[in-house]
């Protein structure tokens, strides 16, 4: 199976910032078939990126997925308060679909 | 808007079946697939496998000799049903939403958390 390792495991910014998160494969992802959500207690994880650059409807603008292969890349231009929490890869191109191990994103 | 709303007990004892349902509201079960997802404390997410509306499934190997997985289109449901559980299984129990069987899910409920112990 392929295993998604997420870097860094936390990353303490402030609003404002940018941050950028990776999500590096083990093996290559078929068709950058790669998504990323975002996860916070006590809600439903709500769908980011799909197709590795694809926002999700309803995704503001500031939030841009990039990559290929076995790299790939989500950055949060401009962090607004709402967007600390904790993000996850996962690769749907093949079998079984595997998950990151999360980047939390947390205030500073 | 589509909301998933996972149900069941949230202690069971070890080697008796846990039970969730997942309750579709803002959309119909049909024509999608349905997934059930975990997430042990302090671990990484792990698909325990997929139905369609349909009734067909895909369970992931390592724990397809436990898991049973249905759906009632006249209640909007889903339901999984693990059995002969261990504190291996302790996790929080996602549903979710996709496409397609292997695919980026659009929706997630809230979760569960399900606790084993006598």
């Amino acid at each position: 199976e392929i295993v998604l390792t997420q870097s860094p495991g936390t990353l303490s910014l402030s609003p404002g910032e940018r941050a950028t998160l990776s999500c590096r494969a083990s093996q290559s992802v078929s068709s950058s078939y790669l998504a990323w959500y975002q996860q916070k207690p006590g809600q439903a994880s709500r769908l980011l990126i799909y197709g590795a650059s694809s926002r999700a409807i309803g995704i503001p603008d500031r939030f841009s997925g990039s990559g290929s292969g076995t790299d790939f890349t989500l950055t949060i231009d401009r962090l607004e308060p709402e967007d600390f929490a904790v993000y996850y890869c996962q690769q749907y191109g093949s079998s079984p679909q595997t998950f990151g191990q999360g980047t939390k994103v947390e205030i500073k | 808007q589509v909301q998933l709303q996972e149900s069941g007990p949230g202690l069971v004892k070890p080697s008796e079946t846990l039970s969730l349902t997942c309750t579709v509201s803002g959309g119909s079960v049909s024509f999608y697939y349905w997934s059930w997802i975990r997430q042990p404390p302090g671990k990484g997410l792990e698909c325990i496998g997929y139905i369609h509306y349909s009734g067909s499934t895909n369970y992931t190997p390592s724990l397809k000799s436990r898991v049973t997985m249905s759906v009632d289109t006249s209640k909007n449901q889903l339901s999984l049903k693990l059995n002969s559980v261990t504190a291996a299984d302790t996790a929080v129990y996602y549903c979710a939403r996709s496409r397609s069987g292997w695919d980026y899910f659009e929706y997630w409920g809230q979760g569960t958390l399900v606790t084993v112990s006598s």
